[in-house]
């Protein structure tokens, strides 16, 4: 399995500006995962989806951040107008959420600096 | 609500030497628990978990872990530590009941290892 995957891996872009933010799961994984991850707040998760649907997105920062999950192997983290302060590691992560199987599996995560 | 304390910010240990990780977890029932590992520039993988059963759990990379209950916690032992042991460590609670996807990580242990 090739495990989670992110990208870009890596994102410089300037303030203002869109950036996107892309992830597909693990096949067959129910469960999607998006946090962020800064030297001062640590590990957040901003929202999940549970078979495409968004269950719980009280961790998203404020409304310049969307996310969306189309479908079952694909997602998307969006920030517009993006700010220095949102300057980051995100990371993506899925999980099969069934009996006796509750873990999250990460991806590499995308670096982005906003200037 | 659950939350998760990693007592201890930053450790550093001889190789050879052995090494444990303190985590404590607020919750009312009983937990989901897991160990995660994330080495510089990278995702987070996972350890160990324990959901149910023995209360000593074993894990990848000659890790593992005891759940006290009585303690509320779940310490992350290695008897004999090497060098590309050296990453930050998280703590992670699940929630049981099964209708909450959520993890709650701690803020995390970075782990030095001198030669």
């Amino acid at each position: 399995d090739a495990g989670v995957i992110q990208s870009p891996r890596h994102e410089v872009t300037e303030m203002g500006q869109e950036v996107t933010l892309r992830c597909k799961p693990i096949s067959g994984h129910n469960s999607l995962f998006w946090y962020r991850q800064t030297m001062m707040r640590g590990l957040e998760l901003l929202i999940y989806f549970n078979n495409n649907v968004p269950i719980d997105d009280s961790g998203m920062p404020e409304d310049r951040f969307s996310a969306k999950m189309p479908n079952a192997s694909f997602s998307t983290l969006k920030i517009q107008p993006s700010e220095p302060r949102d300057s980051a590691v995100y990371f993506c992560a899925s999980s099969p959420w069934r009996e006796g199987s509750y873990e999250q599996y990460f991806g590499p995560g995308t670096r982005l600096t906003v200037t | 609500a659950q939350s998760v304390t990693q007592p201890d910010i930053h450790i550093t240990v001889s190789e050879g030497a052995s090494l444990e990780l303190r985590c404590n977890y607020s919750y009312g029932a009983t937990p989901y628990l897991f160990w995660y590992v994330q080495s510089p520039g990278q995702g987070l993988q996972l350890l160990l978990k324990y959901f149910s059963g023995d209360t000593l759990v074993q894990g990848i990379k000659g890790f593992e872990a005891e759940f006290k209950r009585s303690q509320s916690s779940f310490n992350l032992r290695k008897p004999s530590v090497h060098w590309s042991d050296a990453a930050e460590y998280f703590c992670a609670v699940g929630d049981s009941g099964g209708s909450n996807y959520k993890l709650t990580f701690g803020k995390g242990t970075l782990l030095t290892v001198n030669p």
